[in-house]
């Protein structure tokens, strides 16, 4: 199975200021097709997981324009650009173009 | 706007069955190019996708269980469900129902289930 990899797995921010997660996998996600199939999730406190971006970098409707995803092959990053009291929870990457799909272990987003 | 609901008991004795039930509403399971699926996590595995059934009625199990699992789709009652045999403590999770709309984009959970493998 392809590995997921996040960093930090902590990340405490100061309200208004940017965050960054990093997730690498342990093979490329590009797929024979040229699709790259990584999505990010967030899961506050108490709540289901939520996916924010699909593809690497679409973000799903009514995510607010702050959450922008990037990356290609095995190298991704989800950016926060003014982190919100809302924000806070755990943000997972997630890779559907090797089967099965894998999550990485998750990085826990706190207000300083 | 599509709903899922899980159903089920939430303390199963040591080797028997895991069974629960995932209700949709708002949208027919059997519309669309979707898979139906199951998503559990575990303070010592975090999320993990355990299988799901296609829009064709195909299963899929990941192989660390496959000899142990089930799902299954009820159209009629636009439900499906998830059958585990032979628990053990390290299925102890909180189980979720998804919607993947390909590729393992999960766009769809419900609310989720904590099962508990006590004797």
């Amino acid at each position: 199975d392809v590995v997921m990899t996040q960093s930090p797995l902590s990340l405490p921010v100061t309200l208004g200021q940017p965050a960054s997660i990093s997730c690498r996998s342990s093979q490329s996600l590009v797929d024979s097709a040229g699709n790259t199939y990584l999505n990010w999730y967030q899961q506050r406190p108490g709540q289901s997981p939520r996916r924010l971006i699909y593809k690497v970098s679409i973000r799903d409707s009514g995510v607010p324009d702050r959450f922008s995803g990037s990356g290609s092959g095995t190298d991704f990053t989800l950016k926060i650009s003014r982190v919100e009291a809302e924000d806070v929870g755990i943000y997972y990457c997630m890779q559907g173009t090797h089967w099965p799909g894998t999550f990485g272990q998750g990085t826990k987003v706190e207000i300083k | 706007q599509l709903q899922l609901q899980e159903s089920g008991p939430g303390l199963v004795k040591p080797s028997e069955t895991l069974s629960l039930t995932c209700a949709v509403s708002g949208g027919s399971i059997s519309s669309g190019y979707y898979y139906w699926g199951w998503v559990r996590q575990s303070p010592g595995k975090g999320l993990e996708w355990i299988g799901s059934v296609s829009y064709s009625g195909t299963t899929y199990y990941i192989p660390s269980i496959k000899s142990r699992l089930s799902i299954s789709a009820d159209t009629s009652k636009n439900q499906f469900s998830l059958s585990l045999s032979s628990v053990t403590a390290a299925d102890t999770a909180v189980y979720y129902c998804v919607r993947d709309s390909g590729h393992f984009s999960i766009d769809y959970w419900g609310q989720g289930a904590l099962v508990t493998v006590s004797s």
